[in-house]
């Protein structure tokens, strides 16, 4: 099976745009978590969305939001962005059992400048 | 927020010495798992262990649990430079299945 496929690897953006992550899930999996990870705050889960409906939702402004589409593949979108956003944004996929062993994808590196 | 604690926060050792990290946590939890990553790439999961568990194994891995202290340990046996990696406890709760309660991580060198 393919893992979880993140685009782009990779982005730079100034204050005030707006960006969009994607994330494709294993084949199977229907929930997708996604997570902001900077030095100074570490690992801060954003939010989880199954079949579609936002599950979980972490403590971030409502400047991020996210979606997922029929065939699980989910979006995370940053309006306004700030410089604080930089970070390395990473999605995860699970089968959502009751273990929720969650399977990483490479992440996205985002700097904002 | 976060919700565990890892310790050490860094740890350096040599190839073959034992790496053991500790992790606690403050709540209760449905299970608390292991993940370890490279350099700024994603995690990858190690080892799970569930709450009425208390010890687990998994080749050079061996994590313990003891939920009265709220606290976990990883050891990883004859440790390579491969091992070279951040190690990150996650914790399960039985509310929020969706979602992974990371630690802080610990830093683990290992010297060839």
């Amino acid at each position: 099976k393919a893992g979880v496929t993140q685009t782009p690897r990779y982005l730079i953006k100034t204050r005030g745009q707006q960006v969009t992550l994607s994330c494709s899930p294993i084949s199977g999996h229907r929930s997708v978590s996604w997570y902001q990870q900077t030095p100074g705050q570490g690992l801060q889960f954003l939010f989880e969305y199954f079949s579609e409906t936002q599950r979980n939702k972490g403590n971030f402004p409502g400047r991020f939001s996210g979606r997922q589409f029929s065939n699980s593949r989910s979006e995370m979108n940053v309006s306004t962005l700030e410089l604080g956003d930089s970070a390395l944004y990473l999605c995860a996929s699970s089968f959502r059992g009751d273990k929720n062993i969650q399977y990483f994808g490479a992440g996205t590196r985002l700097s904002v400048l | 927020s976060q919700q565990g604690e890892e310790d050490p926060q860094a740890l350096s050792i040599q190839e073959g010495e034992n790496a053991t990290m500790n992790c606690s946590y403050k709540t209760s939890i449905n299970n608390l798992q292991w993940y370890r990553q490279n350099s700024g790439r994603g995690l990858v999961h190690l080892i799970l262990i569930r709450s009425n568990e208390r010890e687990k194994h998994s080749g050079r891995l061996r994590v313990t649990l003891d939920t009265s202290k709220k606290s976990s340990s990883l050891l990883i046996t004859a440790s390579r430079a491969a091992d070279t990696a951040s190690y990150f406890c996650a914790t399960v709760r039985g509310s929020t299945l969706g979602r992974l309660y990371f630690g802080r991580g610990t830093q683990l060198t290992v010297w060839p």
